[in-house]
């Protein structure tokens, strides 16, 4: 079945320092994929999306590129900020149907 | 624009209890979907809501139930709690024409069952 794998976390970076979040995924057909962050005591944000191979999503300095051949969606940013402290869910989804999630990664940045 | 929304924000039950769950869909959203988040996991799928009929299901028991109203808006049911439903409960909407499958979540009802 369709399933989702992200690594594990904490992690723990520096202000300004580069962020990259493995997602792996298994999947039948062409999924949708999709990152979402959720904030201490908050439900879910959608960070950004992509529905086919190729397709890189991108917003607030966020960015990931659906990978057919490697099944992967990684999550990069260059610079993270202290306000980028939350816990970050990669998914899949097929048209109309339910969400798969990751186990989430929890990130930290320091000052 | 009003986002998704979600009633109560807090929920205090015993086992053996029941508690109904509310949620608002996005404004011009027509789908609605269920989701279990526990302590430290990703959510889990409840069901999904479409035309007022459960649309899919995931590997939840008869226990959890719902319903979709002629509005769009929707409850979750739980009967009989056990403590193992202590969790965040969250709903997300999004529109079912053109193929968009974009979900929308709203902040959630914290359930703990005592």
């Amino acid at each position: 079945g369709n399933s989702v794998t992200q690594m594990e976390g904490p992690v723990t970076l520096s202000e300004e320092a580069f962020l990259t979040i493995n997602c792996t995924y298994t999947a039948t057909g062409y999924p949708s994929l999709f990152w979402y962050v959720q904030y201490p005591g908050e439900g879910l944000q959608l960070l950004l999306k992509a529905t086919k191979a190729d397709d890189k999503g991108s917003n607030k300095g966020f960015e990931a590129t659906y990978r057919k051949e490697t099944t992967s969606f990684h999550l990069e940013k260059g610079s993270v900020q202290v306000s980028d402290s939350a816990v970050y869910f990669c998914a899949l989804g097929n048209q109309g149907g339910k969400l798969i999630f990751g186990q989430g990664t929890e990130l930290s940045v320091k000052p | 624009d009003a986002g998704v929304t979600q009633s109560p924000t807090h929920l205090i039950k015993t086992r053996g209890q029941q508690v109904t769950l509310r949620c608002s869909p996005k404004s011009g959203h027509d789908t609605v979907s269920w989701y279990q988040q526990a302590l430290g996991q990703g959510p889990q799928f409840i069901f999904q809501y479409y035309e007022e009929e459960e649309r899919q299901r995931g590997n939840f028991p008869d226990r959890f139930s719902g319903h979709q109203f002629p509005n769009y808006s929707s409850e979750l049911n739980v009967n009989a709690l056990l403590l193992g439903d202590s969790a965040l409960y969250l709903c997300a909407s999004s529109l079912d024409a053109g193929g968009e499958d974009t979900q929308y979540f709203g902040p959630g009802t914290r359930l703990t069952v005592l």
